[in-house]
């Protein structure tokens, strides 16, 4: 076990709905990231959070926003949903800013879009 | 293009081989070159790390060799298990950016 929280396991929606993925990080950890895992586009990283505020961006869709709370936990919005969106998504956290360090990965949130 | 390439996308290596899986990078700017390992169902996890300033790092059964003049590394597991059955994502990122392989799935023969 990571320590990372990830809710809910799995989601299931139609195309055009809007859905909140949560994210609860390790106990100390100021950073929080998002990545989606696709068969066809691997792991990729979506955004991070540092203490409160985004730190850096991958590729993440303007139709996805994440945030972070002052309790250090984050949340991934995705709206519009496409049949696309249908992957794996995954939050990690560390205690440090940048992307090249140890990260922990929760156990992700398997979303499906009908 | 920033890319990570890693090869082979499968191998399958009887109990206590060698399994060798290679990565190559474009962008002299990563610093930090992870391998991850996943199982089915379960989040990615940080298996071992290197840094450019050196050329191996072992932890265990578990090493990575790091050629930064030709932009490669690679992750060799020794005495392969077939609980190290998995699939294997190396990664290359600096402070602001991290790129992940498209992974290699290993199976472990008993």
């Amino acid at each position: 076990d990571s320590g990372v929280t990830q809710t809910p396991k799995h989601l299931i929606t139609a195309t055009g709905q809007r859905v909140t993925l949560r994210c609860s990080p390790r106990s100390g950890d100021l950073s929080v990231y998002w990545y989606q895992q696709s068969l066809d586009q691997g792991l990729q990283f979506l955004i991070q959070y540092y203490n409160g505020e985004e730190r850096a961006k991958g590729n993440i869709l303007e139709r996805f926003s994440a945030q972070q709370f002052p309790d250090l936990h984050s949340e991934l919005n995705l709206s519009s949903l496409e049949l696309g969106d249908s992957a794996l998504y995954f939050c990690a956290s560390s205690f440090s800013a940048g992307l090249n360090t140890e990260a922990f990965f929760g156990q992700g949130t398997r979303l499906t879009v009908v | 293009q920033q890319q990570v390439k890693q090869s082979p996308q499968s191998l399958i290596v009887q109990k206590g081989g060698i399994s060798i899986i290679n990565c190559a990078y474009e962008n002299t700017a990563f610093d930090y070159f992870p391998w991850y390992q996943q199982f089915p169902g379960k989040g990615p996890a940080l298996l071992i790390a290197i840094r450019p300033d050196v050329s191996e790092k072992k932890e265990g059964r578990f090493t990575i060799s790091f050629n930064k003049s030709a932009k490669q590394f690679s992750l060799h597991i020794m005495d392969s298990q077939p609980g190290d059955s998995a699939t294997y994502f190396c990664a290359a990122s600096r402070d602001d950016k991290i790129i992940f392989g498209k992974g290699t799935r290993l199976h472990i023969l008993p």
